[in-house]
């Protein structure tokens, strides 16, 4: 069945350190990628996404690649700030499952001055 | 943000009393989905509907049951609580494919069962 690996947190960075939290994922076919993010006491918040292979979702300075060759979507950002802190989901949809969410365990971002 | 609201948002019950979850949407969405959220586990899929009247099972089904009536709301029955269940509820929704397949997250609901 389907699958998402994210790499295991916590991580912590300084402020204006660059990010990268790894995901890959199996799943048939051709997945729709997701990267949700969920600050502390709330619901998840879609991040980005990227539906097809070699696309590249953006939002708000973080990025990630549709990688169908290594089946990677790892998320990056350039400079994080503290109010980056949270954690970050990766997920999928497989074809044909009734938009159901396949999810990674989360990595906790902390970020500090 | 989307239209989605969860009640009640905090909940202490027993082992053994039946509980039931609300989710309530106005966005018309018609894809509605329940997860928990465990620490180590990430959320997992407990059950969906795809419309009215229509629902079926996720990974982590047993014990519970869904119901919807309306295109609005989507109800979560723990029939019988048992300490397992204390968890984070989250409510999902989506417009599915036509809507580029994105879940909108409700607030969640936090069950504590003793």
């Amino acid at each position: 069945g389907d699958s998402v690996t994210q790499m295991e947190g916590p991580v912590t960075l300084s402020e204006e350190a660059f990010l990268t939290i790894n995901c890959t994922y199996t799943a048939t076919g051709y997945p729709s990628l997701f990267w949700y993010v969920q600050y502390p006491g709330e619901g998840l918040q879609l991040l980005l996404k990227a539906t097809k292979a070699d696309d590249k979702g953006s939002n708000k300075g973080f990025e990630a690649t549709y990688r169908k060759e290594t089946t990677s979507f790892h998320l990056e950002k350039g400079s994080v700030q503290v109010s980056d802190s949270a954690v970050y989901f990766c997920a999928l949809i497989s074809t044909g499952t009734a938009s159901k969410l396949t999810f990674g365990t989360g990595t906790r971002l902390q970020v500090t001055l | 943000d989307a239209g989605i609201t969860q009640s009640p948002r905090h909940k202490v019950t027993e082992t053994g009393t039946p509980v039931t979850l609300r989710c309530h949407q106005t966005e018309n969405h018609r894809y509605m989905y329940w997860y928990r959220q465990d620490p180590g586990h990430g959320l997992r899929l407990i059950h969906y509907s795809y419309g009215v009247k229509d629902t079926d099972k996720g990974e982590v089904s047993d014990g519970y049951s869904v119901s919807r009536s309306k295109t609005e709301d989507f109800l979560l029955t723990l029939e019988s609580a048992t300490s397992s269940q204390t968890s984070v509820y989250f409510c999902a929704i989506s417009p599915g494919l036509a809507g580029g397949e994105t879940q909108y997250f409700g607030p969640g609901t936090r069950l504590l069962v003793l």
